[in-house]
């Protein structure tokens, strides 16, 4: 089964101690993204990957790592949390042809108190 | 970049139809998508267009694309309680995303 997996779903933590959110994806596929969703702002894009040790920022890479060592793999490093960073953050994966539509991980809810 | 615009609320009767309406801002979007989030899960593709096209049907929905405005619409018909959630329009340029706030469907009984 096609599957985008994430963990941990709930996290909560308090300021400064680094974290990491874990994305796994077994679709083969080149792109992978991180995303975050705050009410009324939709998704914003953190950072992104177009294949292995290859990436880019996206919107809001501020206080964000990421790093693509192995395909399947884009784990989203906080090194110091911070308040402002509580949100619902979503992995996305896609194969970069024209069409093909991103598939989403189930979404991880962070807390920084 | 791309912009893209939503409302963020819209209540329907349940049977009744239901239109989420969506602007963007860049013309070269080459895909518009339509994704739909279930309290508590990640976003689902429900449908997308390719930017030649100016309507999309699969089963009860309806996408209608005006290029000149750069408006998009999602039409669902017999609208029912299990479509209630948040329906998302993306524009695609390239290989960048770019999403709505997303608009909140509540369906009442």
């Amino acid at each position: 089964e096609a599957q985008v997996t994430q963990n941990p779903r709930y996290l909560i933590t308090v300021t400064g101690k680094k974290l990491t959110v874990t994305c796994s994806q077994n679709m083969n596929h080149e792109y992978m993204s991180w995303y975050r969703q705050d009410p009324g702002l939709g998704l914003r894009q953190i950072y992104y990957s177009m294949n292995v040790e290859v990436t880019d920022k996206g919107d809001v890479p501020e206080g964000y790592k990421v790093s693509r060592k192995e395909k399947r793999n884009f784990p989203l490093i906080l090194e110091s949390p911070s308040p402002n960073q509580t949100s619902l953050y979503f992995c996305a994966t896609w194969t970069g042809a024209l069409g093909n539509e991103q598939f989403f991980g189930p979404g991880t809810r962070l807390t920084v108190l | 970049g791309e912009d893209v615009e939503q409302s963020l609320f819209l209540s329907v009767r349940e049977g009744d139809s239901s239109v989420i309406n969506c602007t963007y801002t860049d013309s070269s979007s080459t895909y518009l998508y339509w994704y739909k989030q279930e309290p508590g899960a990640g976003l689902q593709l429900l449908t997308y267009i390719f930017s030649n096209m100016d309507m999309k049907q699969d089963q009860r929905l309806t996408v209608l694309l005006n290029k000149k405005d750069k408006h998009l619409s999602l039409r669902i018909a017999d609208t029912q309680t299990g479509d209630s959630a948040i329906y998302f329009c993306a524009g695609r340029v390239g290989q960048n995303f770019v999403f709505g706030p997303g608009t909140r469907l509540s369906v009442l009984p």
